[in-house]
């Protein structure tokens, strides 16, 4: 069964819009966590943001956010006000485990954003 | 930050040609290093998690003897790509998760190598 589900293959966006990138998971470890990486074409892992699973608040950086819902088992990234350079692969990942000792990440299959000028 | 120095970030090797992919921890003791393949399109698939001196574990369906990972130091793994053939080709890529740091739960990536394989 898939661990990460991305159910998006791409979404366009108007610049300065926000847009919401969705993912489920599926574990039943207690502890884990879940991270959102972008991959321009260059092919590099841009690490956005993390949720932990006992983190009572959403985590927010910058223009990003992670809309957490525990009991859905969904970690939905938000980007606010879209910019041309948000253009790119947006993964999805997790990580089953207290830390990241020895603990591989584990990818979703992605969304493919397009920021419309 | 934590840098994970990969290299050659590509490479075109001819068919049946070994290929030598490095990552070396610049700043940081990388004693487990995760190896990761993507195809065009598609998302990262685990293919084997090296530990500093002692085997890797492949994910099933990797083939160990063509995929050879070699983690002898703390700041070095490798990943050879034995008898390449085109179906090889693909965007490699490692992780090393950073421990000590304030950021317990961060994994630092290499930049990757893409390989075709003619």
């Amino acid at each position: 069964a898939q661990k990460i589900t991305q159910t998006q293959p791409g979404m366009f966006v108007q610049e300065k819009e926000a847009v919401t990138l969705d993912c489920t998971y599926d574990t039943s470890d207690p502890s884990y966590g879940l991270f959102w990486y972008k991959q321009p074409s260059s092919g590099e892992m841009i690490f956005l943001i993390y949720q932990g699973s006992y983190d009572q608040q959403n985590a927010t950086e910058g223009r990003y956010s992670l809309n957490f819902q525990k009991a859905r088992k969904s970690a939905n990234l938000v980007i606010s006000a879209s910019q041309l350079g948000d253009s790119a692969m947006y993964f999805c990942a997790m990580r089953e485990g207290r830390n990241n000792a020895g603990n591989m990440l584990t990818f979703g299959g992605g969304t493919r954003l397009m920021v419309k000028p | 930050g934590a840098v994970v120095s990969q290299h050659p970030s590509w490479v075109i090797c001819k068919s049946g040609t070994s290929v030598k992919i490095e990552c070396r921890s610049l700043d940081f003791q990388a004693t487990t290093m995760f190896w990761y393949r993507q195809f065009p399109k598609q998302s990262l698939m685990l293919m084997a998690t090296s530990n500093e001196g002692s085997k890797a574990t492949y994910e099933q369906g990797v083939e160990k003897d063509k995929f050879l990972i070699n983690h002898a130091s703390l700041t070095l793994s490798t990943l050879t790509v034995t008898s390449a053939h085109p179906e090889d080709s693909s965007f490699y890529i490692c992780s090393a998760p950073q421990q000590g740091s304030t950021q317990p739960y961060a994994y630092t990536f290499g930049s990757g190598t893409r390989l075709t394989v003619v």
